[in-house]
């Protein structure tokens, strides 16, 4: 079946360092992928997606792109605040965005001043 | 911006009593999910429903759990006869083309 791999955390960086987060995937035929992030005491929102291979999905600095060869999608960001404080779930569907998502178990990102 | 509401934020119950969680989807959308996340650990699809009734449910959905649209805004998700293991942040999500999630309601059973 589906399934999703994250690295384990927490990751813990200071301001301004470089972030990444790895997520490989297993799926049959051509999987949607996206990166949700839980900020303390919320619920999970979309931060980015990309529905195909080499589609680059961004969204507030955050970057990640859909690498079918390496079944990867790895979020990045360049420089990241305090404020990006938050667990990162990465995520996958089927080809429609209307089929239940399978989640990685999430990586937990602390950011110190 | 619209959004997925749910209710209540917080739930106890005792081991054996019946809960029943609400939750508002974006008012256009209609395909409804219910997901959980057992404290520490991924966030677990239990079941979808699409056109008044369920398309898909997984292994955790079994008949202790039940959805419903009881009106045009509502989708719930009850639990007969809840166990201690039931404990779970859940959350409702709806979709046009992706899903967007409530906030979650947090189950407590004592």
């Amino acid at each position: 079946g589906n399934s999703v791999t994250q690295m384990e955390g927490p990751v813990t960086l200071s301001e301004e360092a470089f972030l990444t987060i790895n997520c490989t995937y297993t799926a049959t035929g051509y999987p949607s992928l996206f990166w949700y992030v839980q900020y303390p005491g919320e619920g999970l929102q979309l931060l980015l997606k990309a529905t195909k291979a080499d589609d680059k999905g961004s969204n507030k600095g955050f970057e990640a792109t859909y690498r079918k060869e390496t079944t990867s999608f790895h979020l990045e960001k360049g420089s990241v605040q305090v404020s990006d404080s938050a667990v990162y779930f990465c995520a996958l569907s089927g080809i429609s965005g209307n089929t239940p998502l399978v989640f990685g178990k999430g990586t937990r990102l602390s950011v110190i001043a | 911006e619209p959004e997925v509401t749910q209710t209540p934020s917080h739930q106890v119950t005792q081991m054996g009593q019946e809960v029943i969680l609400r939750c508002v989807p974006i008012s256009n959308h209609l395909y409804f999910y219910w997901y959980r996340q057992i404290l520490g650990q991924k966030v677990e699809f239990l079941v979808s429903f699409y056109n008044n009734e369920i398309s898909e449910k997984s292994e955790i959905f079994d008949d202790q759990f039940s959805v419903e649209r009881p009106d045009g805004s509502n989708f719930t998700l009850k639990i007969r006869s809840t166990k201690l293991e039931d404990s779970a942040m859940y959350f409702c999500a709806s979709s046009e083309t992706e899903q967007y999630f409530g906030p979650g309601t947090r189950l407590t059973v004592t």
